[in-house]
C-alpha cells in the first residue's frame, strides 16, 4: 500500500535550519511528484510548494520562495524539504503528499511539527 | 492567486442529517479541478472528491461534489459519527495552489 513516512518532530531557534525528510513506498517512485504543505496551530491549510520526482523541477510558494529548497533521492525514495531562516511564524505541522502531475495531492504523510522557539 | 472562500465556518448538525458545504473561487478554476479534503483532529487531510465531482478511492457514496467555474459544492447525505470534522477545498488547477479556510462540521 502507499505508504508517506516523514521524520519526527524537531525543535529549532529562530534563524536556524530544519530539514524534514518524507521516505516513499507502496508505488513507483519516479511516477509522481511530492507536495509540502503546512498547518500552524489551529489553523488552516497551506500549500508550500512541489517537486517533481521525475526531473527535479520545483515550484514554491512565494511566501517561502528564497528560505524553502526541496530535494529527491530516488536511491533511497526520499524526498527532502529544507526551510531555513526560521521564525516563530513556521511553527506547524509540515505535511508531505503524494501529487499526480495535474497537481492533484493523495496520499499524506502522518506531518512532522516543526516548533520554532527561542 | 485564487482565493477559495468557505462557507459556512461552523455547521451544527444532528447524526444523519444532510450537510451542505459550499466554496466559492475569487475566479475561474481551470479544469475544474476542485478537491475537497477531510480532516480530523490530529489526522493528515483526507482526499474525498477531486476534479469538482469525482469520488477518491474508498470513498463513500454518501459524499458528493458538485459546481464548476467558482462555485462549488460538497454533499454529506446522512452524518454519519465519523463525518464530523473539518472539510477543506483546494484548487490545483493554477499556481499557487490555495486551500479555502475550512468548514469545521460539529454535532448539535
Amino acid at each position: 500500500q502507499v505508504q508517506l513516512v516523514q521524520s519526527g518532530a524537531e525543535v529549532k531557534k529562530p534563524g536556524a535550519s530544519v530539514k524534514v525528510s518524507c521516505k516513499a513506498s507502496g508505488y513507483t517512485f519516479a511516477n509522481y511528484g511530492i507536495s509540502w504543505v503546512r498547518q500552524a496551530p489551529g489553523q488552516g491549510l497551506e500549500w508550500m510548494g512541489w517537486i517533481s520526482v521525475q526531473n527535479g523541477d520545483t515550484n514554491y510558494a512565494q511566501k517561502v520562495q528564497g528560505r524553502v529548497t526541496m530535494t529527491t533521492d530516488t536511491s533511497t525514495s526520499t524526498v527532502y524539504m529544507e526551510l531555513r531562516s526560521l521564525r516563530s511564524d513556521d511553527t506547524a505541522v509540515y505535511y508531505c503528499a503524494r501529487t499526480y502531475t495535474s497537481g492533484l495531492t493523495h496520499y499524506w504523510g502522518q506531518g512532522t511539527l516543526v516548533t520554532v522557539s527561542s | 492567486e485564487i482565493v477559495l472562500t468557505q462557507s459556512p465556518g461552523t455547521l451544527s448538525l444532528s447524526p444523519g442529517e444532510r450537510a451542505t458545504l459550499s466554496c466559492r473561487a475569487s475566479q475561474s478554476v481551470s479544469s475544474n479541478y476542485l478537491a475537497w479534503y477531510q480532516q480530523k483532529p490530529g489526522q493528515a487531510p483526507r482526499l474525498l472528491i477531486y476534479g469538482a465531482s469525482s469520488r477518491a478511492t474508498d470513498i463513500p457514496d454518501g459524499f458528493s461534489g458538485s459546481g464548476s467555474g467558482t462555485d462549488f459544492t460538497l454533499t454529506i447525505s446522512r452524518l454519519e459519527p465519523e463525518d464530523f470534522a473539518v472539510y477543506y477545498c483546494q484548487q490545483y488547477g493554477s499556481s499557487p495552489l490555495t486551500f479555502g479556510g475550512g468548514t469545521k462540521v460539529e454535532i448539535k
